[in-house]
């Protein structure tokens, strides 16, 4: 399977502290993707990183790649209650397939 | 800007009915991506379509079709509808089908197959 994988499944943290998930996958990618989930509802986009860059940022997310070890971290800084969520990596193949390749996601909660 | 919609919110069908599910893209983008999130299974790519055609498709039986129209929004039709359809259907589209393409989804259409 070329699905990506994400560790911990679970993760349960108090507001401020920060919330660190990984992803590994199988095979060359153009890309790495997070997302996040509320509810079972839509994903929310949350950051691209391409597969020629190692680290990148946006407000309390930090995201770094891996291409010699196929994995992907996200943290989250300074945890609020609202980041309570499913956070999901997705992988852009090399190839120019089009398709992303969703890992099975980490269920993140965050208490007050 | 209005993002990616997506009708009907919930759908309930029973087995061997069919089911057509709508997605409008943002607004410039031209390619709109399909994919079933069902319990146990995660995300799963279903299809591609770009400037109207078929570009690539995941593993899923030929009963799951779609199609794109001139104005770039997408129709998802499942025919002969099996119980282990029941799952959130959800549609993405980006800007265009070259270089680093972020997904942007919409709200998802829940389809239950009774």
């Amino acid at each position: 399977s070329q699905q990506g994988e994400e560790d911990p499944q679970a993760l349960s943290i108090q507001e401020g502290e920060n919330a660190t998930m990984n992803c590994s996958y199988k095979t060359s990618i153009n890309n790495l993707q997070w997302y996040r989930q509320n509810s079972g509802r839509g994903l929310v986009h949350l950051i691209l990183i391409r597969s020629n860059e190692r680290e990148k940022h946006s407000g309390r997310l930090r995201v770094t790649l891996d291409t010699s070890k196929k994995s992907s971290s996200l943290l989250i800084t300074a945890s609020r209650a609202a980041d309570t969520a499913s956070y999901f990596c997705a992988t852009d193949f090399s190839g120019g397939y089009n398709k992303l390749i969703f890992g099975a996601g980490t269920r993140l909660a965050v208490h007050p | 800007e209005a993002g990616v919609t997506q009708s009907p919110t919930h759908l309930i069908k029973t087995r061997g009915q069919q089911a057509t599910l709508r997605c409008s893209p943002i607004s410039g983008h031209t390619s709109v991506y399909w994919y079933q999130q069902a319990l146990g299974l995660g995300l799963q790519f279903l299809l591609w379509y770009d400037e109207g055609e078929e570009r690539n498709r995941g593993n899923f039986p030929p009963r799951f079709s779609g199609r794109q129209f001139p104005n770039y929004s997408s129709e998802l039709n499942v025919n002969a509808l099996e119980l282990e359809d029941s799952a959130l259907y959800l549609c993405a589209s980006s800007l265009g089908s070259a270089g680093a393409r972020e997904q942007f989804f919409g709200p998802g259409t829940r389809l239950t197959v009774l």
